[in-house]
């Protein structure tokens, strides 16, 4: 299986500030995925970040306030722009390996308090 | 409808019982299914995929998946006090671009 790391492992910012959060993954995956969890919540996706072009966000989230980037098929970000509050939650990365049965694997996530 | 539903908990079982946890989901071109098993402040972890309908066995774990009835379970003997976690069910949809989306999870609690 994939093993994936992020960092930060966690952070506290202020609010009206931004946090770009990084994913790397030990392999080629051929979707990566960006997920928050907000605490006692299930899982609740961002968007699917797309190698080389604009990542594919579900209903609720838009660019501006989380755009992604995904130069390659191991490396994907995601920022928090403009935090407030409401955004402090748990951020996980995720990809999935076709070749692996389409089985998903989960990064360590970031754990994010917006001041 | 919700993407993904699973039974509400919690659900608490004696040590050495069978667990079953049950999940429907609303996409009837979905091929791929997920369980997840997550501890408190940690990632979750895969425990079981499934692809074709009938019974898959690993260890103390079944999944059952019934394409038809768009039902998904997990099933869980001899449980223990270690089992004692969430429990997500995960589905790959097939839509315009592949998706994973999760149910709302179903928390467990073996006791000893």
């Amino acid at each position: 299986s994939a093993v994936i790391s992020q960092k930060p492992s966690r952070d506290i910012c202020q609010r009206g500030t931004s946090l770009t959060i990084q994913c790397q993954v030990d392999s080629q995956v051929t979707m990566m995925f960006w997920y928050r969890q907000q605490p006692g919540q299930s899982l609740t996706l961002i968007a699917t970040a797309n190698q080389g072009s604009e990542a594919t966000y579900e209903s609720g989230f838009v660019i501006d306030k989380f755009p992604i980037s995904r130069p390659n098929l191991t490396f994907s970000t995601l920022t928090v722009s403009n935090m407030s509050p409401e955004d402090s939650s748990i951020y996980l990365c995720s990809g999935v390996d076709r070749a692996g049965g389409n089985e998903q694997f989960f990064g360590p996530g970031t754990r994010l308090t917006v001041l | 409808q919700k993407e993904v539903e699973q039974n509400s908990g919690p659900l608490s079982v004696p040590e050495g019982a069978i667990a079953s946890l049950n999940c429907t989901y609303s996409d009837r071109g979905s091929q791929s299914f997920f369980w997840y098993r997550q501890y408190s402040g940690k990632s979750p972890e895969l425990i079981m995929s499934i692809y074709s309908n009938g019974d898959k066995e690993d260890g103390r774990f079944t999944a059952q998946l019934n394409k038809a009835s768009q039902y998904v379970s997990l099933l869980i003997r001899d449980s223990q006090p270690s089992d004692s976690a969430t429990y997500l069910c995960a589905v790959l949809m097939k839509t315009s671009y592949d998706k994973v989306i999760f149910g709302p999870g179903t928390s467990l609690s073996v006791i000893p």
